[in-house]
């Protein structure tokens, strides 16, 4: 089965700067990656995600990068604020029209003020 | 409108007893899955329904665990004979059920405890 792999474990920056999350999959037939974010105790939430037929996709401060020929995506965060902070976690899916999600164990971004 | 529900929000156990665990999907929604996240860890995956189709357990860990989908909506999933490592949050989540590539919105989750 899939199995996504996520660095770094644990990330603080400056507020301003920027921050860059990386990710690697195992099953070369995924096709959909999705990063959520979660802050303390709330539910995790979708911020942006690509699909395999594109290498890079931007919505304001936050894009991820895909490298299908590697098996790895980053999100890109920049112009970091305290709001930020939160644990990110990558995941991916559709191998072999699999809907369920594998994600990553996560990385706990600290932006400093 | 409303957001994916679960409840209870919070359950003590003892080690041996049996839990249920409920969902409540968005409407319209066909797809649900339930995933389950240990403490510090990412989001493991338990169990998937697509409308009437037969469900992928794949991600269940032992035959303790079952779930049900009564009438496509509710979901409840059943620990029998808990033990210590069961504890952890268990996070249900639904989408449309018309693509493989579809936002999976998430409920609050249930913090289960077994002592």
């Amino acid at each position: 089965g899939e199995n996504v792999e996520q660095h770094p474990s644990t990330l603080s920056v400056q507020e301003g700067d920027s921050a860059v999350i990386k990710c690697t999959y195992s099953d070369s037939a995924s096709n959909y990656f999705p990063w959520y974010k979660q802050e303390l105790g709330k539910r995790p939430q979708l911020i942006i995600d690509i699909r395999s037929n594109v290498g890079e996709k931007k919505d304001q401060r936050i894009a991820v990068t895909l490298n299908k020929t590697a098996k790895h995506f980053s999100l890109h965060i920049t112009e970091t604020q305290p709001e930020d902070s939160a644990v990110y976690f990558c995941a991916a899916s559709g191998g072999t029209g699999r809907r369920a999600l594998t994600f990553g164990s996560g990385t706990r971004l600290q932006v400093q003020p | 409108g409303a957001g994916v529900s679960q409840s209870p929000s919070n359950k003590v156990t003892e080690k041996g007893k049996d839990v249920e665990l409920r969902c409540d999907p968005i409407s319209g929604h066909t797809a649900l899955y339930w995933y389950r996240q240990s403490l510090g860890q990412g989001l493991e995956f338990l169990i998937y329904f697509q409308g009437n189709s037969a469900p992928d357990k794949s991600g269940l860990p032992s035959d303790r665990f079952s779930a049900e989908r009564t009438g496509g909506s509710v979901s409840t999933l059943t620990i029998q004979r808990t033990q210590q490592e069961d504890s952890a949050v268990y996070l249900c989540a639904s989408s449309l059920g018309r693509g493989i590539h579809e936002t999976q919105y998430f409920g609050p989750g249930t913090r289960l405890l077994v002592l």
